[in-house]
């Protein structure tokens, strides 16, 4: 069981290129989010979706645009890279059991360094 | 804004030792779990709790919530250097689509 996937693990952007972050997950998760961690600040959710098509925005969206097309990816995209934006990146997934959600599954991060 | 306070921020303690950290907010969840990270990894979930005064058991670690699903503690027994990692809470809305992260307690344990 692979989990969640996160490529790349290491990137280096110049500011005002753009990139995008993928994640896939194989588990048929409905939810999926991006969160970005900071020193001192904790985990910030970015984006987030319930489903297929359905997609919503968290607490630091300002940057940043997703897409869910399939149950099983979920990328993140950084439309003009800014210093601030240099953080690790986390995707993670869960079922959505009505409710109560359960705990997420991570995935091991991206590392973004934006010069 | 729902804002979760974790204490202490750090803490190193000695392997056999016991020690808790605390998860603290102002705002009521409807769920609150504990995830333990390790560097360059993701975090890991330990436990979800639900109900007002739970009480869960893993193995050494024993996870409450408080009465009034505002609070959580993490009690470890016994640390071993195993359980050295970042320990991270995190306060769930209705439905789980909204999850707010502390910023977590780094605990080191010597050997």
């Amino acid at each position: 069981n692979a989990g969640v996937t996160q490529t790349p693990k290491f990137q280096v952007l110049k500011t005002g290129q753009s990139m995008t972050l993928q994640c896939a997950q194989d588990m048929n998760h409905e939810y999926m989010s991006w969160y970005r961690q900071d020193p001192g600040m904790g985990l910030r959710l970015i984006h987030y979706s319930v489903g297929a098509g359905i997609t919503d925005q968290g607490e630091v969206p300002n940057g940043y645009n997703v897409s869910r097309s399939t149950t099983e990816d979920f990328p993140l995209r950084l439309l003009s890279a800014a210093p601030s934006q240099t953080s690790v990146y986390f995707c993670a997934s869960s079922y959505l059991t009505g409710a109560y959600n359960y705990g997420y599954t991570f995935g091991s991060g991206t590392r973004l360094t934006v010069v | 804004t729902q804002l979760l306070e974790q204490s202490p921020q750090f803490l190193s303690i000695q392997e056999g030792e016991n020690l808790t950290v605390y998860c603290n907010s102002s705002s009521v969840f409807s769920s609150l779990q504990w995830y333990r990270q390790e560097p360059g990894e993701g975090p890991v979930l330990l436990v979800t709790v639900v109900t007002g005064g739970e009480v869960k058991k893993l193995k050494r670690l024993t996870f409450q919530f408080g009465d009034a699903r505002k609070d959580s503690s993490l009690h470890i027994t016994a640390a071993q250097p195993g359980d050295t990692g970042l320990y991270l809470c995190a306060g769930g809305d209705n439905y789980g689509q909204n999850f707010v992260f502390g910023p977590g307690t780094r605990l080191s344990v010597l050997p």
